[in-house]
């Protein structure tokens, strides 16, 4: 079965640490997204890559750090810089533009 | 900068009635528009993209309109069930390719 898998599904963080929060997709999508999700609010995104070794910041990416070095996995690590990190995180995958988002049942971080 | 907005923020309706959900978004140079439904602690799944050339799209049960003129979005869910509750989200795709969510209708379809 194709699609995307975040792990884990719950993580703790302590005062300045860093965690990194998985996605893996099998779907062979090229273009793949890190959104974060508070409480009764829509989705910000936090980073994005559109090919293996290139990412963009997006809307809120302060204390967020990315990479791609493959195009299956996008990791999404949360610095000790980002004060604010409780949230449900989500990776989303596209195949093209004019093609939907598939999302993963994300992760939810809570501060300890 | 395009903003999405989605009222009402909550919704309840009888089993049976049909749901209308209404999504705003203030640039009209968009490029398609996207239904999402999100239940409890899970993530988003895809119901309808609907693109800027386009005034209706259907899948089933659901039928999404599109205004580009008057900036609006509107999911139709037929004869509605009990499972059909859940949170709805649009999202707008416009200059950057990037998509700007909506803050989403949480609907109760009530036996």
């Amino acid at each position: 079965d194709g699609g995307i898998t975040q792990s884990p599904k719950y993580l703790f963080r302590k005062e300045g640490q860093n965690v990194t929060l998985s996605c893996e997709q099998n779907l062979n999508h090229d273009a793949m997204y890190w959104y974060r999700q508070d409480p009764g609010q829509g989705l910000r995104l936090i980073y994005y890559s559109q090919i293996v070794n290139d990412f963009q910041k997006g809307d809120i990416a302060e204390g967020y750090s990315v990479s791609r070095e493959k195009k299956e996995s996008f990791p999404l690590t949360v610095t000790s810089a980002q004060k604010n990190p409780t949230a449900f995180y989500l990776c989303a995958s596209e195949e093209g533009l004019n093609q939907p988002q598939h999302f993963g049942d994300g992760t939810r971080l809570s501060i300890l | 900068k395009q903003e999405v907005t989605q009222i009402p923020a909550a919704l309840s309706v009888p089993e049976g009635e049909n749901l209308v959900l209404n999504c705003s978004f203030t640039d009209s140079a968009i490029y398609n528009l996207q239904w999402f439904r999100q239940d409890p602690g899970k993530g988003l799944t895809s119901l309808l993209l609907i693109q800027s050339s386009q005034r209706e799209q259907t899948s089933g049960r659901l039928n999404a309109s599109l205004d580009k003129s008057s900036g609006r979005c509107t999911l139709y869910i037929a004869a509605s069930q009990p499972g059909d509750s859940a949170t709805y989200l649009c999202a707008g795709r416009a200059a950057g390719n990037k998509l700007t969510f909506g803050g989403g209708t949480r609907v109760l379809v009530k036996p």
